[in-house]
């Protein structure tokens, strides 16, 4: 098992630009999860799915979207890129509660 | 408010020396908590959950509701828990909530 993959690891940013940062399991999690990561401010739920089809807004959820067309892929994208949103970002999965997360190894945005 | 309190931002202990990373949560419910390390520059790993009461790399951590409390444990402090520290706890069926963790570091 792969577990949670992320890419890109970095990734540089213009202001205003678009992109979609990639997040796939390989361990038939039902729950996937993006959390961005700030110095001060620990993790933060961006936006959550609790299975294919189904999402919700987490605590900091403008400036993105997501989507979750299958159990395995969980895509955020942010539409246009602002200098607050120079971050880590961590996906995680869950196969049900009480279990823990899995995190993926993350990603470095920096948006100038 | 469903929250996670971790007060220290830095604790700084000698090798060998008994370590305490407090964690304290605010939840109204029968609360499920998760300690999480995250090494230098790497992912989050699942230290340590409650309804377990394992033992993991020497660290335990006891839920006392009285004090809504999940402190973290170490009785001999070694170089490699150098670490952040991350407090969790789930609300409703999975959402988990973070606290803003408490970087450890073991000087020798």
């Amino acid at each position: 098992n792969a577990g949670v993959t992320q890419t890109p690891k970095f990734q540089v940013l213009k202001t205003g630009q678009s992109m979609t940062l990639q997040c796939a399991q390989d361990m038939n999690h039902e729950y996937m999860s993006w959390y961005r990561q700030d110095p001060g401010m620990g993790l933060r739920l961006i936006h959550y799915s609790v299975g294919a089809g189904i999402t919700d807004q987490g605590e900091v959820p403008n400036g993105y979207n997501v989507s979750r067309s299958t159990t395995e892929d969980f895509p955020l994208r942010l539409l246009s890129a602002a200098p607050s949103q120079t971050s880590v970002y961590f996906c995680a999965s869950s196969y049900r509660q009480g279990r823990g997360y899995t995190f993926g190894s993350g990603t470095r945005l920096t948006v100038v | 408010a469903q929250r996670v309190t971790q007060p220290e931002k830095l604790l700084s202990v000698f090798k060998g020396a008994p370590v305490e990373l407090k964690c304290n949560y605010s939840y109204s419910g029968s609360p499920e908590l998760f300690w999480y390390v995250q090494y230098s520059r790497q992912r989050l790993q699942l230290l340590l959950r409650h309804i377990s009461r394992e033992s993991i790399k020497g660290f335990t951590a006891d839920l006392n509701k009285g004090e809504t409390s999940f402190h973290l444990k170490k009785p001999f402090a070694q170089e490699e828990d150098s670490a952040m520290y991350y407090c969790a706890l789930v609300s409703g069926t999975y959402k988990y909530i973070f606290g803003t963790g408490t970087r450890l570091k073991v000087l020798a």
